[in-house]
């Protein structure tokens, strides 16, 4: 399967811990996004990179989140002092010029 | 800034139904559009794009066309199926800032035998 993957899937943790996620995008897009929707809504843009570089952050990503692309390939997203309001299903895309590629999400909720 | 809308579901038709379901946005410049979507337990998947004014995408049956006079992107189905349910997103991506994309909030399509 070369589609966009992601792990883990489902994430349970208390408040105030720390998780990451990764992400492998689609091994020739040098574009990875990362999303977050919550129940009912569109997905919201978080940040993105071309190749390594981190080309724009949301307003929506508080200095809690961080997130790397550190050789230009896979991708970690990092949520420190979690908190309930972070629950959501976390998506990652890939892609090129005009067309980006999502992978499954990892759902995080946060008790 | 960047905004699409979507009307509102569920939107539960018969098997082999007419579907039309509406999205508009306010972007600036010329943005590209898309339709994308989620069926139960899956991620999400590109269904049809439109890059300018009066281009007509298309995929399974479905079709959307870039209406600039109007801001909208409609997405139309002459002939439904019950695999067809699922939840629909209109989106855009505006000029410059990396594509990014902008969704609506999303619309439950049920489909019934």
């Amino acid at each position: 399967d070369t589609g966009v993957s992601q792990n883990p899937r489902h994430k349970i943790t208390k408040r105030g811990q720390n998780v990451t996620f990764r992400c492998d995008p689609i091994s020739e897009h040098n574009r990875l996004y990362w999303y977050r929707q919550t129940l009912g809504q569109g997905p919201e843009f978080l940040t993105y990179f071309q190749n390594e570089a981190q080309l724009e952050k949301s307003r929506l990503l508080s200095d809690r989140f961080s997130a790397e692309r550190p050789k230009g390939s896979f991708s970690t997203l990092e949520i420190q002092r979690t908190e309930q309001g972070d629950s959501a299903m976390y998506l990652c895309a890939s892609g090129t010029y005009n067309e980006q590629f999502f992978g499954p999400g990892t759902r995080l909720t946060v008790l | 800034g960047d905004s699409v809308t979507q009307m509102e579901g569920p939107v539960t038709l018969s098997e082999e139904a007419f579907l039309t379901i509406n999205c508009t946005y306010t972007a600036t410049g010329y943005p590209s559009l898309f339709w994308y979507v989620q069926y139960p337990g899956e991620g999400l998947q590109l269904l049809l794009k439109a890059t300018k004014a009066d281009d007509k995408g298309s995929n399974k049956g479905f079709e959307a066309t870039y209406r600039k006079e109007t801001t909208s992107f409609h997405l139309e189905k002459g002939s439904v199926q019950v695999s067809d349910s699922a939840v629909y997103f209109c989106a855009l991506s505006g000029p410059g800032g990396g594509n990014k994309l902008t969704f609506g909030t999303g619309t439950q399509l049920k489909v019934e035998l």
